[in-house]
């Protein structure tokens, strides 16, 4: 079955710590996104790539980064840069010029 | 610029209830418009899209009509179900795949 896949599903990480969040597709889209959903906000963009080895910045950038060295993965590192990491990720997919996103499942990562 | 504003919850309803969430956005050029929606712990998921003035989306008895001349795309379903207990997103992609969502509105229905 074609889809997108998050892992893990929870993740807990010390303060201070870098962590990297994977997010793989099996659909062919050449375009990814990252987005970072927390209550009562929506879904707000932090990353997003339509081809490999080229990304943008979203809204939320700043202490985030992301690679794109295959098209079917784009993973996402918090870093210690990130004040509040504690959010709900969640990772999308889309053929460039079309309109629907696919998503996965997402991470919830809690940060002590 | 590019907004959508989408109606704040949480909304409570019966079963068997009519439901809707209103939308309403800004937009550059001529936008795609969508309603994802959200259960618990996961992502989300497309419930229904329209790409064009007047265009009518459903899906699973849901409906949302594009109305250009008052901006907006409201979700409406005739007869809620426990099951359809969710978060409920609307969101526009003008063209160039960037999408904007709502804040999201929780809906819980009691049997």
């Amino acid at each position: 079955d074609g889809g997108i896949t998050q892992s893990p599903k929870y993740l807990f990480r010390k303060e201070g710590q870098n962590v990297t969040l994977s997010c793989e597709q099996n659909l062919n889209h050449d375009a990814m996104y990252w987005y970072r959903q927390d209550p009562g906000q929506g879904l707000r963009l932090i990353y997003y790539s339509q081809i490999v080895n080229d990304f943008q910045k979203g809204d939320i950038a700043e202490g985030y980064s992301v690679s794109r060295e295959k098209k079917e993965s784009f993973p996402l590192t918090v870093t210690s840069a990130q004040k509040n990491p504690t959010a709900f990720y969640l990772c999308a997919s889309s053929i460039v010029g079309g309109n629907e996103q696919f998503f996965g499942p997402g991470t919830r990562l809690t940060v002590l | 610029g590019n907004s959508v504003t989408q109606m704040e919850g949480p909304v409570t309803l019966s079963e068997e209830a009519f439901l809707t969430i209103n939308c309403t956005y800004t937009a550059t050029g001529y936008p795609s418009l969508f309603w994802y929606v959200q259960y618990p712990g996961e992502g989300l998921q497309l419930l229904l899209k329209a790409t064009k003035a007047d265009d009518k989306g459903s899906n699973k008895g849901f409906e949302a009509t594009y109305r250009k001349e008052t901006t907006s795309f409201h979700l409406e379903k005739g007869s809620v179900q426990v099951s359809d207990s969710a978060v409920y997103f609307c969101a526009l992609s003008p063209p160039g795949n960037q999408f904007y969502f709502g804040t999201g509105t929780s809906l819980t229905v009691i049997p």
